[in-house]
């Protein structure tokens, strides 16, 4: 196992556009957390899953953002409707069940909304 | 609820010198801490972590941190900057069940030669 993977690395679309990104963790790793970075700020906590289920949202995510890991493996995060300001690097990272345990992050997702 | 404050947006040093970056938390519970650097254009790479053990946390490439308790603090130092560690250091709080993990907003460390 190489890490934790995301697909694409890099998304251009329209206002209004949908968009999925996709995260494969790390395959023993239970716990899996999505964050959205934007330049010169540190990434920010979008949501957490443990296993398949979705067990903290924060504020930031939008009725036009959905996330599900529906086997507790891989996950996907939605926007629909995108507007400029999603424009943002969208980070995955996954932990095992050592809730001490470092966070491994993939390489993210880079959005770009026109 | 939890929160993390990184006192310094940019800190500059000259190789050979100190590196102190300075990290408050807030925590309900006994957290776990953690500080990741971030290369430009790549990946989030853990340095260090404190989880309740000696205050005095050691890392990769020479870095350290010690937790204070009394401070609510976990600053990241090293004796001895070298270019390489020029980056973005981002000191992370997270709760007991490591649930929610909180970022800073990170320090960007400029290095001069």
């Amino acid at each position: 196992d190489t890490g934790v993977s995301q697909d694409p690395r890099h998304k251009i679309t329209k206002r209004g556009q949908n968009v999925t990104f996709r995260c494969d963790p790390i395959s023993e790793h239970n716990r899996l957390y999505w964050y959205r970075q934007t330049l010169g700020q540190g990434p920010e906590f979008l949501t957490y899953f443990q296993n398949e289920a979705q067990l903290e949202k924060s504020r930031l995510l939008s009725d036009r953002f959905s996330a599900e890991r529906p086997k507790g493996s891989f996950s996907t995060l939605e926007i629909q409707r995108t507007e400029q300001g999603d424009s943002a690097m969208y980070l995955c990272a996954s932990r095992n069940r050592d809730s001490t345990g470092e966070l491994f992050f993939g390489e993210g997702s880079r959005l770009t909304v026109l | 609820a939890q929160s993390v404050t990184q006192l310094d947006s940019h800190v500059s040093v000259s190789e050979g010198t100190p590196v102190l970056l300075r990290c408050n938390y807030s925590s309900s519970y006994s957290p776990s801490l953690f500080w990741y650097v971030q290369h430009p254009n790549k990946g989030l790479q853990l340095l260090l972590k404190y989880t309740s053990a000696a205050t005095l946390v050691k890392g990769i490439n020479g870095f350290e941190a010690e937790f204070k308790k009394s401070e609510t603090s976990f600053h990241l130092t090293k004796p001895s900057a070298h270019m390489s560690d020029a980056a973005e250091y981002f000191c992370v709080v997270s709760d007991t069940g490591g649930f929610k993990t909180i970022f800073g907003a990170g320090t960007r460390l400029f290095v001069k030669a």
